[in-house]
Formats: structure tokens, C-alpha cells, sequence
């Protein structure tokens, strides 16, 4: 079945760029999705990005899709300690659900 | 103006009592989900109804029955809890516009079973 993978845990600097990278198993996947899940709260989305895309970028956030390879990476840019999250990497299956990968947790050093 | 809301957000409750966790979207969805994230934060779905009726019921124990009263409504009722049932639970809703599926959540109910 199809499979969405990311690793654990991410630790930068303050100020640093951040980058968390997910892989994703079904190609016909059409939007891509990012989630921030902050302490004690839900997730939100974060931004997404549609498979004819390359790359979306908004403000601080730079979403890379590389279709060939199923890998999708979301660039942080000037991390700040408020971007402590756990980061959820999600494809759109062919029944319009959600696959979710296992969450990135974002540690930010001082 | 809370658009995905869950009641409890803390529960606490001995083994083998019976209890329910409520949720409603003020968003005019017509989908709604349960999800149960564990201590590793591992996001897991449950339960998904479109428009009250049920379309995805993943492996979960049978103690475990939503219903649906309403399209702005999904309740989860868990039955004879177990230690395992530990988690928190999230409530999210969506509707599926130009193919895309944003899912909003709630903010979920920790539900602890001593």
C-alpha cells in the first residue's frame, strides 16, 4: 500500500535554515500536503503543493517536489524558535484520503 | 469562532468504564474523521464519515463506535477501556474542492486510562 516516510527528529540553530524531507511511495499522488503540529495542539496545514509543480514558496516556507524521485522537502528559512513543531508530511490518495508520514519533530537550538 | 471543536480535552477514566468524546465543525464540511495519535505521536485513522455515512474503518477494536448525528457531528463511543486507549484523540473535517483534501483538526482530547 501506499507509504509516506520522514525522519524523526531535526535539530538546528536559531536562525539556521531548517529542511525536512519526506518520501512518498504512490505516483499518482496529485497534492502533496505539510502539517505543523505545535505542543499540546492540532495540526494545522501548513501549505501544500500541487504534482505539476516543482516548487511553491511562501514567505519563510519553500516547498520542493522531485516527482521522479517521490521526495518532497519543506525549507524553513531563518529558523525561530517558534517553529518548534512536529512537521507531518501527507499524500492525497486516490480516494481523496490522507496518507500520513510519521512527523518530524523540529528542535531548535539557541 | 472555533471551526473544528472537541469536547473533552482532558479525560481521565478508570479501566472498563465506558466514555464518549464529542465533536463538531461549524465549516459546512461534509467529511469528518477520528484520529488517534499515540505517545510517538504516530498518526493513525480510525474512522471517516462522508455526509453521516461511514467510509473508512480502519482495524480498530469494536469497543470503539462513532456516530454520526448530523453532518456538522461525529461522536466517538468507546466502550470497556483499556490501558491501550491511552492517547489523544483528534476530530478533523474537509471537503474535497478542485481535488484537493485539506483536513482540519481539532484540538484534540487526551484521554488517559489508569
Amino acid at each position: 500500500g501506499e507509504d509516506v516516510e520522514q525522519s524523526l527528529f531535526l535539530s538546528v540553530r536559531e536562525g539556521d535554515s531548517s529542511v525536512i524531507n519526506c518520501t512518498y511511495t504512490d505516483s499518482s499522488s496529485t497534492y502533496l500536503y505539510w502539517y505543523k503540529q505545535e505542543p499540546g495542539a492540532g495540526l494545522q496545514l501548513l501549505t501544500y503543493i500541487f504534482s505539476n509543480m516543482d516548487m511553491k514558496q511562501d514567505q519563510r516556507l519553500t516547498v520542493l517536489l522531485n516527482k521522479k524521485d517521490k521526495h518532497l522537502s519543506l525549507r524553513i528559512a531563518d529558523t525561530q524558535t517558534g517553529d518548534s513543531a512536529i512537521y507531518f508530511c501527507a499524500e492525497k490518495d486516490s480516494n481523496y484520503q490522507l496518507i500520513w508520514g510519521a512527523g518530524t519533530k523540529l528542535i531548535i537550538k539557541p | 469562532d472555533t471551526a473544528v471543536s472537541q469536547t473533552p480535552k482532558y479525560l481521565v477514566t478508570q479501566m472498563g468504564n465506558d466514555k464518549s468524546i464529542k465533536c463538531e465543525q461549524n465549516l459546512g464540511h461534509d467529511t469528518m474523521y477520528w484520529y488517534k495519535q499515540d505517545s510517538k505521536k504516530f498518526l493513525k485513522i480510525m474512522f471517516s464519515y462522508n455526509n453521516k455515512e461511514l467510509i473508512i474503518n480502519e482495524t480498530v477494536p469494536n469497543r470503539f463506535s462513532p456516530k454520526s448525528p448530523d453532518k456538522a457531528h461525529l461522536n466517538l463511543h468507546i466502550n470497556s477501556l483499556e490501558l491501550g486507549d491511552s492517547a489523544v484523540y483528534f476530530c478533523a473535517s474537509s471537503q474535497v474542492l478542485e481535488g484537493r483534501n485539506e483536513q482540519f483538526f481539532g484540538p484534540g482530547t487526551r484521554l488517559t486510562v489508569l
